[in-house]
């Protein structure tokens, strides 16, 4: 049982390129997650998917588009890297609740130049 | 607004001794409260969660969490310390009705041999 994948683990990217990291899950879980986590800060959400065909934005949002291609997967896209994108990124699903736990993919250590 | 608040960024206990790790929330309905845990270049776990019900919870690997609605807290116990236990832990906060975890900056353990 993979559980939730994330690819790819390591990325460096020049200011300006433009990267998607891609997330499935298999557990037919109807939520999906993306949050980044920084020293100190903890884990913001930047994007979330309570359902297929739905995305909201979460706390920081700013520089990134989402896509939930299907109930599976769930992409996150930099369309212009920045340095303060420098960070890592974890994907996240529960079945459907907010009381439901956060199953999380292993994180992209994403460097941005 | 829900918040939570991690006392201490590092604690460092050594092996055999109490592990307390301290987390406050702040929530103007009722919380469902949660401690994960991250071992290095890995995803969050799951280790307990407060719903309702019973105060005291019980969790994987020996740990524990009293909620305290009094004090707002819910800190994170272990009897004796492993040094497997070494890892960064925090505590997050969600409400029915929204799908946003709100995580704490987290704990980082250290178990001194």
């Amino acid at each position: 049982n993979a559980g939730v994948t994330q690819t790819p683990k390591f990325q460096v990217l020049k200011t300006g390129q433009s990267m998607t990291l891609q997330c499935a899950q298999d557990m037919n879980h109807n939520s999906m997650y993306w949050y980044r986590q920084d020293p100190g800060m903890g884990l913001r959400l930047i994007y979330y998917s309570a359902s297929e065909g739905t995305t909201d934005k979460g706390e920081v949002p700013n520089g990134y588009n989402v896509s939930r291609l299907n109930k599976r997967e769930f992409s996150l896209r930099l369309e212009s890297a920045a340095p303060s994108q420098t960070s890592v990124y974890f994907c996240a699903s529960n079945r459907d609740a907010t009381n439901e736990k956060l199953f999380f993919g292993s994180g992209t250590q994403l460097s941005v130049l | 607004a829900q918040s939570v608040t991690q006392l201490g960024s590092h604690v460092s206990v050594s092996e055999g001794a109490l592990v307390l790790l301290r987390c406050n929330y702040s929530s103007s309905v009722p919380p469902y409260l949660f401690w994960y845990v991250q071992y290095p270049n890995q995803g969050l776990q799951l280790l307990l969660k407060y719903t309702t019900g019973a105060t005291l919870v019980k969790g994987i690997n020996g740990f524990e969490a009293e909620f305290k609605k009094s004090e707002t807290s819910f800190h994170l116990t272990k009897p004796s310390a492993h040094m497997s236990d070494a890892a960064e832990y925090f505590c997050a906060v969600s409400s029915s009705g929204t799908y946003k975890y709100i995580f704490g900056t987290g704990t980082r353990l250290k178990v001194l041999a």
